[in-house]
């Protein structure tokens, strides 16, 4: 069946503009992950959504960072006033929930390049 | 605060060679363990997972993982490696109630034939 697919698949933008990175996660995957990718900082959680909790955003570095998920399927990362220090690879990952979500594998995206000048 | 150490920065084994990559945790309570793989340009790939139970996991690819609680480690072990088998290999930990999945730095394996 199809995987995580996130777009874009790289994402060129100037300091200060605003960027939507999405991700599609597996059908019928309750639990929804964003991580960060960087040759500094290797991988880092940053956003956990499951079912209709609230999400666990202790990840986010900034306020500058957000995320949503609508309908409990597809999610937008956002990050407003994009800082050359955010540039990485941005990874999505979905699995199942429910009582085994802590022991439950993730399913990774290809994830989106972005790259702020 | 759950943590992983990967204390080497790159392996290299001949082809046909056993293999091992290390990893230790620190978690509070029961560990959930996993090993991923990552091939340059694309995305993460689950291998395999310790829950409970037997602390020798099988997995994807021939790949196998011995948990030891006494030393806290989880090494990724295979018999006989496979140039294909070159690429990036994370271990990550996950406390039994946490939301956090949290990896180690990385682990680049250099098959050579």
């Amino acid at each position: 069946g199809a995987g995580v697919s996130q777009s874009p698949s790289n994402k060129v933008t100037e300091k200060g503009k605003d960027v939507e990175l999405r991700c599609d996660p597996i059908s019928g995957h309750t639990a929804l992950y964003w991580y960060r990718q960087s040759l500094g900082q290797g991988l880092e959680f940053l956003i956990y959504f499951q079912g209709n909790s609230a999400p666990d955003k202790s990840g986010l570095p900034s306020d500058r960072f957000s995320a949503e998920r609508t309908g409990g399927s597809v999610s937008t990362l956002t990050i407003q006033r994009t800082q050359q220090e955010d540039s990485a690879v941005y990874l999505c990952a979905s699995s199942l929930g429910g009582r085994g979500v802590s022991y439950n594998e993730q399913f990774f995206g290809p994830g989106t390049r972005l790259t702020v000048l | 605060a759950q943590s992983v150490a990967q204390p080497e920065d790159q392996v290299n084994v001949a082809e046909g060679n056993p293999l091992t990559v290390k990893c230790t945790y620190s978690v509070s309570g029961n560990p959930y363990l996993f090993w991923y793989v990552q091939y340059p340009n694309r995305g993460l790939q689950f291998l395999l997972k310790y829950i409970t139970g037997d602390n020798l996991v099988k997995g994807s690819y021939g790949f196998e993982a011995e948990f030891n609680k006494s030393q806290t480690s989880f090494h990724l072990k295979k018999p006989s490696a496979l140039v294909s088998d070159s690429a990036l290999y994370f271990c990550a930990v996950r406390a039994e109630y946490g939301n956090k999945l949290v990896f180690g730095a990385g682990t680049i394996l250099r098959v050579k034939s």
